[in-house]
C-alpha cells in the first residue's frame, strides 16, 4: 500500500518549458514534503521542501504547491534545462521518518 | 569537503554469506539512516540511529543488521537471513531527528547475488 505515488515513471519536456512533476499521497497526517534530485550513480541531494501550513514555497527557478484537500503537490521547474535532467522524488515526513515515492524521471530534451 | 562515503561501490554475495556496506560522514551529524532501493519503488528505511550506541529498525529490518560505536560510522550487515538482498542501498545522514532537517545522501552501494 503505497503512501506517497508518483504515478508518472518518466517525463519529457522540450528545454525552457515548464516542468510540472507530480505527487500524490493518501495519509492526511504528513506534515513535511520534500523533494529530492538523483543523477544516475549518485544519492539524492535535497531540492525543496515545504510544510502542511503553506500552500506554496519558490526557490529560484523551482517551486512547489500543496493542495491539502486533494492530497497533492507538485514541482514546477521553470525554465527547464538541460541539468535538470534526472529522477525526482517526492517524500513526505510522518512519527520522524520519510515516505518515499517511486520517483519520475525527468528528461529535457534540446 | 564535507559529505557522506559509502563504500564499496559494487559488492558481490556469494550464498549464505554475510556482507558489510560501509558509511562514514564527516558532517558531525547525529542521525544516520539506511535505504534500500529496488526498481520503480521509493526508498524504505532499513534501520536508523540518532545517536551513537543507538539505533531502531525501519520499515524492512530483518535480514540486516547495524552499529553505531561512532557517531561518524554506521555500516549495515545485510546477513544470509535475507533471502533477496539484490537492490541499491544508500546511506543518509542529517542534524538530528527532532529537527526537520533535510538528509544528506551517499553515492550508494549495489549489492548483487552470485
Amino acid at each position: 500500500d503505497q503512501q506517497v505515488k508518483q504515478n508518472s515513471p518518466s517525463l519529457s519536456v522540450q528545454e525552457g518549458r515548464i516542468s510540472i512533476l507530480n505527487c500524490d499521497y493518501t495519509n492526511s497526517m504528513f506534515d513535511y514534503f520534500l523533494w529530492y534530485k538523483k543523477y544516475p550513480a549518485e544519492g539524492p541531494t535535497f531540492l525543496i521542501s515545504i510544510s502542511s501550513i503553506k500552500d506554496k514555497n519558490e526557490d529560484g527557478r523551482f517551486t512547489v504547491f500543496l493542495n491539502k484537500s486533494a492530497k497533492h503537490l507538485s514541482l514546477h521547474i521553470v525554465p527547464s534545462q538541460p541539468g535538470d535532467s534526472a529522477v525526482y522524488f517526492c517524500a513526505a515526513h510522518s512519527n520522524y521518518q520519510l515516505i518515499w515515492g517511486a520517483g519520475t524521471k525527468l528528461i529535457i530534451k534540446p | 569537503d564535507g559529505g557522506i562515503t559509502q563504500s564499496p561501490k559494487y559488492l558481490f554475495r556469494k550464498e549464505g554469506q554475510n556482507v558489510t556496506l560501509s558509511c562514514e560522514q564527516n558532517l558531525n551529524h547525529d542521525a544516520m539512516y539506511w535505504y534500500r532501493q529496488d526498481p520503480g519503488q521509493g526508498l524504505r528505511l532499513i534501520y536508523y540511529s540518532q545517536i551513537v550506541n543507538d539505533f531502531q529498525k525501519g520499515d524492512i529490518a530483518e535480514g540486516y543488521s547495524v552499529s553505531r560505536e561512532k557517531k561518524e560510522s554506521f555500516p549495515l550487515t545485510v546477513t544470509s537471513a535475507q533471502k533477496n538482498p539484490t537492490a541499491f542501498y544508500l546511506c543518509a545522514s542529517s542534524i538530528g531527528r527532532q529537527i526537520l532537517q533535510p538528509q544528506h545522501f551517499g553515492d550508494g552501494t549495489r549489492l548483487s547475488i552470485l
